[in-house]
């Protein structure tokens, strides 16, 4: 069975950093692009960030980029995205979430098979 | 930035009714659309991928439509667990979700 778990969600101030995990299982993590997408309260889903199975290639929204960093360690089954420099609009849920392919073909890119249940990040002062 | 427009915001309908949700993109996608159900406090659920095709464990009164521009998600003979708020994405350019569509049972 597939699950994805994320971690590291919290409370932080704005201009700070934070560290989210999400933990793969049920699958050959290596061989499938993942994503983070997040969900504001009350509000739709944004696309964060994507990388690629082998780790060659990472996409990010240009809401979050210079800011935000996807990264995976295949060896640990694991997805972070580190978050620097927050700003209120960033509160929201983020979810990892499974691509069926192992990448983007240039920005050609994928929907989603599976997601985790999200973890919930909260800038404020 | 491909911008996806879901109409109509909401949608309240009975039991047994079928209900057509539509998807438009500012630009084509091709076939490159997915549609998602999305119940409160849970994630996502992946329904229909590459514009017509359900994903495993879909019921059959679930279909997809459409290509370039313009896509549907038609649900057959409503029951009152399809109560849920429903996503498009589209993944031909990078990764954008339309603003949902939010679906009421009577």
């Amino acid at each position: 069975e597939v699950q994805l778990l994320e971690s590291g969600g919290g409370l932080v101030q704005p201009g700070g950093s934070l560290r989210l995990s999400c933990t793969a299982s049920g699958f050959t993590f290596s061989k499938y692009a993942v994503s983070w997408v997040r969900q504001t309260p009350g509000q739709g889903l944004e696309w964060v960030s994507a990388i690629s199975g082998s780790d060659d290639g990472t996409y990010h929204a240009d809401s979050v980029k210079g800011r935000f960093t996807i990264s995976r360690d295949n060896s640990k089954n694991t997805l972070y995205l580190q978050m620097n420099s927050l700003r209120a609009e960033d509160t929201a849920v983020y979810f990892c979430a499974k691509a069926p392919l192992g990448s983007c073909t240039n920005t050609r890119c994928y929907n989603f098979d599976y997601w985790g249940q999200g973890t919930r990040v909260t800038v404020s002062s | 930035e491909i911008v996806l427009t879901q109409s109509p915001g909401t949608l309240s309908l009975s039991p047994g009714e079928r209900a057509t949700l539509s998807c438009r993109a500012s630009q084509s996608v091709s076939n490159y659309l997915a549609w998602y159900q999305q119940k409160p406090g849970q994630a996502p659920r992946l329904l229909i991928s590459g514009a017509s095709n359900r994903a495993t464990g879909i019921p059959d009164r679930f279909s997809g439509s459409g290509s370039g521009t313009d896509f549907t998600l038609t649900i057959s003979r409503l029951e009152p667990e399809d109560s849920a708020v429903y996503y498009c994405q589209q993944y031909d350019t990078l990764i954008t979700f339309g603003q949902g569509t939010r679906l009421e049972i009577k």
